[in-house]
């Protein structure tokens, strides 16, 4: 099982570029959720997914949007990268009742917006 | 809001000595807590749990312990090692509820 998969590592965008960050898991989740950790600080739940089909958002959902076409997958998305999205992004899956087993994270997307 | 955090932000301690990382919350409802460490470069992994019908929870070298009067969470890490060296969370959750994470204590292992 390779867990939760993030792709890029690393990147660094311009201002008012766009991207996506993908998120991956081979564990048959239902749950799938995006946190930003900025320097020194803790997780921040941008948005959050409970099953194919459906999102909602979290903490600090302006200036993203997700999807989750399946089951595995749960994109993040940037439309007009802004200075203040510089942070690291961390994907999390956990079964239904995640909120009583804990999340498995991946192991994250540091971005740089220049 | 209800929020989760941390007394202490930074704690070093000698090799082979024992650790305690400490967390407040302030959910009285909350009825399930994890802590989570994180090393540099890597996501949060899960390191032990407890739910609000216990006091004490041990694993392997570590244990945890939970005081509902005073809303008190603590990671207990004994015989602490170079690899204990990271982030340490703790996040709390109601019921099946998303979790809600602190800010983190940095420890650093002094060889």
């Amino acid at each position: 099982n390779a867990g939760v998969t993030q792709t890029p590592k690393f990147r660094i965008l311009k201002i008012g570029q766009s991207m996506t960050l993908q998120c991956t898991q081979d564990m048959n989740h239902n749950y799938m959720y995006w946190y930003r950790q900025d320097p020194g600080m803790g997780l921040k739940l941008i948005y959050y997914s409970v099953g194919a089909g459906i999102t909602d958002k979290g903490e600090v959902p302006n200036g993203y949007n997700v999807s989750r076409s399946t089951t595995e997958d749960f994109p993040l998305r940037l439309e007009l990268a802004a200075p203040s999205q510089t942070s690291v992004y961390f994907c999390a899956s956990s079964p239904p009742d995640g909120g009583t087993y804990g999340y498995t994270f991946g192991s994250g997307t540091r971005l740089t917006v220049v | 809001g209800e929020n989760v955090g941390l007394h202490l932000p930074t704690l070093s301690v000698q090799e082979g000595d024992n650790s305690i990382i400490n967390c407040a919350y302030s959910n009285s409802a909350s009825d399930y807590f994890i802590w989570y460490k994180q090393e540099s470069g890597k996501g949060p992994q899960f390191i032990i749990d407890i739910r609000s019908n216990m006091d004490k929870r041990q694993g392997q070298r570590v244990t945890v312990l939970l005081n509902k009067t005073v809303k008190h969470l603590s990671l207990q890490i004994a015989a602490t090692q170079p690899g204990d060296s990271a982030v340490y969370f703790c996040a709390e959750s109601f019921g099946n509820e998303k979790l809600t994470f602190g800010t983190g204590t940095r420890l650093t292992i002094i060889p």
